[in-house]
């Protein structure tokens, strides 16, 4: 059975940077990886996505090594506002298809001063 | 910006109860998703819906079933309210994206809870 693995918690200070690994060790072929955010009250939100090696956006990286069976959100220079939850998610659109939808039971990242 | 909306963000109901949970998203998106959120297990898919009136069972559709008559409206049902059924609930919706990719946009939530 598929299943996606993260950290319960972690905690950082400001200024440092944060890596959030996951392990997905029965990834699929089409599946991408996809991590969220979340704070209390409200919807998870979009951070960033990839299939495979590295993708950059303006507020993370996303490692992902050639086996793919993990991948590394990393948050550069983390700030109090970033205390939240992260989840990472693996699957694909492809859910008519028999494709399935997988997150984690998400990381509680704590941003000390 | 996309926006998800879902009717209610507490409710409480009674068990045995017939429970409808509404989500309308504004951004003319093809696909919308239903989870439910508990501590330490985080989200899991209950139902998908790809297109008007077309639904996919997700990973715990028991106790649950679906109705899309309108591409923006998306609606959870809870048949017989169970205590077992208290949590957050959470709609989706993603554009079809490029291969298997896609981005969803969430709703606030709605904190449902059975006595």
């Amino acid at each position: 059975l598929a299943k996606t693995t993260q950290p319960i918690s972690m905690d950082s200070y400001e200024g440092q940077e944060v890596n959030i690994t996951c392990s997905h060790n029965n990834i699929a072929t089409n599946d991408y990886i996809t991590w969220y955010q979340q704070f209390p009250s409200q919807g998870p939100r979009f951070i960033i996505q990839g299939y495979k090696t590295k993708v950059t956006n303006e507020v993370a990286s996303l490692f992902i090594p050639a086996d793919r069976k993990s991948s590394t959100l990393s948050l550069p220079r983390v700030s109090l506002s970033d205390t939240a939850v992260y989840y990472c998610l693996v699957g694909s659109t492809s859910l008519n298809q028999g494709g399935k939808l997988i997150f984690g039971q998400g990381t509680e990242l704590s941003v000390k001063p | 910006d996309v926006k998800v909306t879902q009717s209610s963000r507490y409710l409480v109901k009674r068990t045995g109860e017939k429970v409808f949970l509404e989500c309308v998203q504004d951004m003319d998106h093809e696909n919308m998703f239903w989870y439910r959120q508990d501590p330490g297990l985080g989200l899991r898919l209950i139902y998908f819906s790809y297109d008007v009136k077309m639904k996919e069972k997700g990973d715990i559709p028991e106790g649950y079933s679906v109705s899309r008559e309108k591409k923006e409206r998306f609606s959870l049902i809870l048949e017989s309210a169970s205590t077992n059924q208290t949590s957050m609930y959470l709609c989706a919706s993603s554009s079809v994206g490029q291969g298997t990719s896609y981005e969803q946009y969430f709703g606030p939530g709605t904190r449902l809870t059975v006595t």
